[in-house]
């Protein structure tokens, strides 16, 4: 158990399907990050919030659209996605106020892994 | 452009030997650089680093930060099956944080 939770472990959809990733942190953090993780390259930021508050969103496709209700959940809504869209969706907690959350230690949760076909 | 270098990407050792990873950056704003293992899913944090030449250690694993070469270090004595996992260097800055590719550790008993 690592303080993060995310659901579905897996998910298979077709690229017309709707679809939400969904993320839970138990450890009090104020930060909430949405990773994409491909086989053979580094982890990408796709978005972070702070205090619920959307504070980075690094080029991502409008076919991925998050959502941060609290500072404890955290959702991936996905429509329309494309095959190479498939990869590992990590999400991840962080402690901050500011700037400065990006200087502390992440904790993930266990990924979904999704594949569109 | 920033960016993180891991190396070598993958490794195989017996258990028992000792095995260094490498992590080189070049980031603007540095802030402190941090090691996760991830086995299978969740990378889970292992080290952070901020200051120059002062090791971290936990059991068997240390690291070290050279801010002027720009490079870090991990560590692991006495490897274990264990330890088989993807290692992965991430360096933070003023407004993000930047991952390396990872290092592919396999311990063969």
């Amino acid at each position: 158990e690592t303080g993060v939770t995310q659901t579905p472990r897996h998910l298979v959809m077709g690229m017309t399907n709707k679809k939400s990733l969904k993320c839970e942190q138990h450890l009090g953090h104020n930060a909430m990050y949405w990773y994409k993780q491909s086989a053979k390259k580094p982890l990408e930021l796709m978005f972070v919030y702070n205090f619920k508050e959307q504070t980075e969103n690094n080029s991502v496709p409008s076919r991925f659209s998050p959502e941060c209700p609290n500072s404890s959940h955290l959702f991936l809504h996905l429509h329309t996605l494309q095959p190479e869209d498939s990869a590992l969706y990590l999400c991840a907690s962080s402690r901050g106020t500011d700037r400065a959350s990006y200087n502390s230690p992440l904790h993930f949760g266990n990924g979904t892994r999704l594949t569109v076909t | 452009e920033d960016k993180v270098v891991q190396s070598p990407l993958s490794l195989v050792v017996h258990e028992g030997d000792t095995v260094t990873l490498n992590c080189s950056y070049e980031v603007t704003n540095f802030r402190s650089l941090l090691w996760y293992k991830q086995e299978k899913k969740a990378p889970t944090f292992l080290f952070m680093l901020t200051s120059s030449g002062i090791e971290k250690k936990s059991g068997r694993l240390s690291s070290i930060l050279d801010k002027k070469e720009l490079f870090s270090i991990l560590n692991i004595t006495a490897t274990q099956t264990g330890d088989s996992a993807v290692y992965l260097c991430a360096v933070s800055a003023l407004d993000k944080i930047i991952f390396g590719k990872g290092t592919r550790l396999h311990i063969l008993p």
